[in-house]
């Protein structure tokens, strides 16, 4: 089983939908939280961090349930510019330093006008 | 303030040969983590380094990999005896690390190709 798992893609939606993306997570010890998008294989740039409270930023939502293992991101009102590779990523520190992160495979979002 | 930066962009390289792959962290940044995207597979863990020291290296094939950051200039990834299965792209992230926080911000990448 994959550490980190997420729904298979791609999504193709028309401009303007709501999209969510799910993702489960194996290791109860995962601490931190995140998305990232990768455009066309270019760097993986940050979306947002997850909190356990739930968290919005604009259009994109994300939200978190420690119990399940389970995250999530949610897109409102989506734009062409979405249209990329979403990532979802848990990390865990070592010995309170940083730690690697572990990425699912991606699920890919191709918004349409 | 200069992102992560990393040299070469791209690589070619002949079976046999060997590859390095220099990365600047981002200033103020002393922990650097290497992360590799195989052709249509997710990115993998690799190897995280602090100055001087290997921190976690569970990612890194027993051999022909290995990886430092020495106390002055970029970390070096460097593959010895390259095959076709080392290309991929090869990323290269930083982070300040704070506990409790693990934000990574990654460079271009350098994306390697094996002839």
């Amino acid at each position: 089983r994959k550490e980190v798992e997420q729904d298979p893609g791609p999504f193709n939606v028309p401009e303007g939908a709501t999209v969510a993306f799910n993702c489960t997570y194996s290791n109860s010890a995962s601490q931190s939280f995140f998305w990232y998008r990768q455009d066309c294989r270019k760097e993986p740039k940050l979306l947002m961090s997850v909190y356990s409270s739930g968290n919005e930023d604009g259009r994109f939502t994300a939200q978190l349930n420690r119990a399940s293992q389970y995250i999530s991101l949610l897109i409102r009102d989506s734009k062409l510019s979405d249209s990329a590779t979403y990532l979802c990523v848990v990390s865990y520190s070592i010995y309170n330093q940083g730690g690697k992160l572990i990425f699912g495979q991606g699920t890919e979002l191709s918004v349409k006008p | 303030n200069a992102g992560v930066m990393q040299n070469p962009r791209h690589l070619v390289r002949r079976r046999g040969q060997e590859a390095r792959l220099r990365c600047s962290p981002m200033k103020g940044h002393s922990h650097v983590y290497w992360y590799r995207q195989l052709p249509e597979e997710g990115l993998k863990f690799m190897v995280y380094l602090q100055k001087e020291n290997i921190i976690d290296e569970s990612g890194m094939p027993k051999e022909r990999f290995s990886a430092e950051f020495p106390k002055e200039g970029p970390s070096i990834l460097r593959i010895q005896q390259v095959v076709r299965g080392d290309s991929a792209a090869y990323f290269c992230a930083s982070s300040p690390v704070l506990a409790g926080d693990n934000e990574q911000f990654f460079g271009p990448g350098t994306r390697l190709t094996v002839l």
